[in-house]
């Protein structure tokens, strides 16, 4: 069964600070990991895809990266606009019983204070 | 027009009640999906639409009942629900149901069963 997990829960971080996200998973035959953006009240929205290990992708402050079990979210110098819940979520490929669903993780609360 | 419009944003009914919740896509999109999210839980994929067929049921109790008439528009019928029901009910859309398609959230209905 594929899983995804996501730490830390939440993060609370000063204007500027640095961090990273992490996502774990177990998936047979990854396709895609995929960065999702949550805000109160409001659906997630897409921010990545990372198709294979090594592979690297930017927005703005945010820089997603993926090993053969993991990925991060890297957020330089945060905003207080980067507050939200960031989720992680991974789809098998043809052959896995999970394929074309997205598994979700259950997300990292991230808080900027100014 | 936003792309994925969900109504309504909040509902409350009792165990006895009948209710539909309604999405609509205006991105030209041919698969739509309805998600559940519950609170501390991750996404849970519930139904997938492609092209109007049902390509996914993640075993879900029949007192959720989705429809979906034409490519741009989805429903969940709500029968005889349970207060564990209590959720958020995301609707989304993407290109096809495939591997690595992003999706696009709507805003979701906040569900409360009294």
């Amino acid at each position: 069964e594929d899983q995804v997990t996501q730490s830390p829960e939440a993060l609370r971080l000063q204007e500027g600070e640095s961090s990273s996200l992490n996502c774990s998973y177990t998936v047979s035959g990854l396709r895609g990991l995929f960065w999702y953006r949550q805000d109160p009240g409001k659906g997630p929205e897409f921010l990545f895809t990372l198709y294979s290990a090594g592979e690297e992708k930017e927005k703005e402050r945010l820089k997603a990266t993926l090993t053969k079990k993991e990925s991060f979210l890297h957020i330089t110098a945060p905003k207080p606009e980067d507050s939200a819940t960031y989720l992680c979520a991974v789809q098998a490929g043809a052959g896995g019983t999970s394929y074309g669903k997205l598994t979700f993780g259950q997300g990292t609360i991230l808080t900027v204070h100014p | 027009e936003t792309g994925v419009t969900q109504t309504p944003r909040h509902l409350v009914m009792g165990m006895t009640n009948k209710k539909s919740l309604k999405c609509e896509q205006h991105l030209g999109h041919n698969a739509m999906y309805w998600y559940k999210q519950s609170a501390k839980k991750p996404l849970e994929l519930m139904f997938v639409y492609n092209f109007k067929e049902q390509t996914e049921n993640n075993s879900v109790p029949s007192r959720f009942s989705p429809e979906c008439p034409n490519s741009s528009h989805l429903f969940l019928h709500l029968h005889t629900l349970q207060p564990e029901d209590s959720a958020l009910y995301l609707c989304a859309s993407s290109q096809v149901y495939r591997v690595n398609e992003k999706l696009f959230f709507g805003s979701g209905t906040q569900l409360s069963v009294l």
